[in-house]
């Protein structure tokens, strides 16, 4: 099992550019959550999908839409990048058909976007 | 709504040292309560979680967690720091099963020869 995979790995944009950032997981879970790591913050929930067809805002929303294309696969999608959008971006599921927390979350590696 | 506090952005042990990583909690209703760990490079994985029952919690790689209600507190302790315990920690907290999951800043630990 690959367990949670994300493309790319790094992305350096420029202002106004936009891209998609892919995430699939192999392990049938039914949430899928994509958050954003920036120093000194934690961790902070972008959007999430509780099933295949769904989707939800979570902290912090503006400047982002996702797509669950299917069970698999959730992306996220910066339409016009901001230099406030460098960060590293996570991806994460979990067997959750709510997209609640008690259910352990497994993580991707990353991406590290840089907006210039 | 509920948060995590965790005191300390960074700190060092020396190897074979207790450790000892701090988070309070503030929720309305009985928390569950979560730590992960992050390796350099790599994404979170979940150490260990507390949901309901006992307060003691045994996590992964020799970690434990207290859920202390009179204190609002949950620190993650371990008998004897490993070099391969380098990484940031992060508390996280939920009033509910169907809830989102809210991270603390995280605690760099690291590891002393």
């Amino acid at each position: 099992n690959a367990g949670v995979t994300q493309t790319p790995k790094f992305q350096v944009l420029k202002t106004g550019q936009s891209m998609t950032l892919q995430c699939a997981q192999d392990m049938n879970h039914n949430s899928m959550y994509w958050y954003r790591q920036d120093p000194g913050m934690g961790l902070r929930l972008i959007y999430y999908s509780a099933s295949e067809g769904t989707t939800d805002k979570g902290e912090v929303p503006n400047g982002y839409n996702v797509s669950r294309l299917n069970k698999r696969e959730f992306s996220l999608r910066l339409e016009s990048a901001a230099p406030s959008q460098t960060s590293v971006y996570f991806c994460a599921s979990s067997s959750s058909t709510s997209g609640g927390s008690t259910d352990t979350q497994y993580f991707g590696p990353g991406t590290r976007l840089t907006v210039l | 709504a509920q948060s995590v506090t965790q005191l300390g952005s960074h700190v060092s042990v020396s190897e074979g040292a207790l450790v000892l990583l701090r988070c309070n909690y503030s929720s309305s209703v009985p928390p569950y309560l979560f730590w992960y760990v992050q390796y350099p490079n790599q994404g979170l994985q979940l150490l260990l979680k507390y949901t309901t029952g006992a307060t003691l919690v045994k996590g992964i790689n020799g970690f434990e967690a207290e859920f202390k209600k009179s204190e609002t507190s949950f620190h993650l302790t371990k008998p004897s720091a490993h070099m391969s315990d380098a990484a940031e920690y992060f508390c996280a907290v939920s009033e509910d099963r169907d809830d989102k999951i809210n991270f603390g800043k995280g605690t760099r630990l690291h590891i002393l020869p």
